[in-house]
């Protein structure tokens, strides 16, 4: 079975700092992965996704994200973090064959970045 | 055009009731989930529909909890007996067509459930 992990629940960063969060999956074969958003008040959204070719995955609004295959990883990465950054983050993951379709989250992270 | 619309935002209702919460997908999107979000627990998945068949209902955490969707399009999430520990914000997500891992899920606004 698929499952995700995402180590850092709650992160507080100032202004102009940079941001990782960690996401690690648990499944051998291909996958798929996502990351969502959630701003204070507003439903989730994507803000990127890798399926296929180059690793580096560029998003909405100036983040990115790395897909490390040896490392089962797909952290999210920010070089200069906004206050309007503040939000949850939730990292997603598909999995075939022998997994499922239906994408599993993690946890969350929750992100307060303040001015 | 339109995204995915839950009603309603916001249920009270006391322990003991029924309640049903309503999801309208995206024109078009053949697949339908539901995901219950507890605070810092993340999303849980309950179900999901592909059309108007549930093959997965693996997430739905008692015999309280069912749903039905109908006509391939808007799905209801029933909650009988309602109890505290079914407070939460429940989630509809639709996706354009299941089998096609790379679909990104459009999610709604949620309807956050209070239970008295």
């Amino acid at each position: 079975a698929q499952s995700v992990s995402q180590h850092n629940h709650h992160v507080i960063l100032s202004e102009a700092a940079s941001l990782e969060l960690g996401c690690n999956y648990s499944y051998g074969g291909t996958v798929n992965l996502f990351w969502y958003v959630q701003y204070p008040g507003q439903h989730l959204q994507l803000l990127l996704k890798y399926f296929s070719g180059d690793p580096l995955v560029k998003g909405i609004k100036g983040f990115e994200a790395e897909f490390i295959k040896s490392k089962f990883s797909f952290n999210l990465r920010k070089p200069s973090v906004q206050w309007s950054d503040t939000a949850e983050y939730f990292c997603a993951v598909n999995a075939a064959p022998g997994g499922s379709y239906i994408p599993t989250f993690g946890r969350g992270t929750s992100l307060i970045v303040h001015p | 055009g339109a995204g995915v619309s839950q009603s309603p935002s916001n249920k009270v209702t006391e322990k003991g009731k029924d309640v049903e919460l309503r999801c309208d997908p995206i024109s078009g999107h053949t697949a339908l989930y539901w995901y219950r979000q507890s605070l810092g627990q993340g999303l849980e998945f309950l179900i999901y529909f592909q059309g108007n068949s549930a093959p997965d209902k693996s997430g739905l955490p008692s015999d309280r909890f069912s749903a039905e969707r109908t006509g391939g399009s808007v799905s209801t999430l029933t909650i009988q007996r309602t109890q505290q520990e079914d407070s939460a914000v429940y989630l509809c997500a639709s996706k354009y067509r299941e089998g096609r891992m790379y679909n990104e899920q459009f999610f709604g606004p949620g309807t956050r459930l209070t239970v008295l």
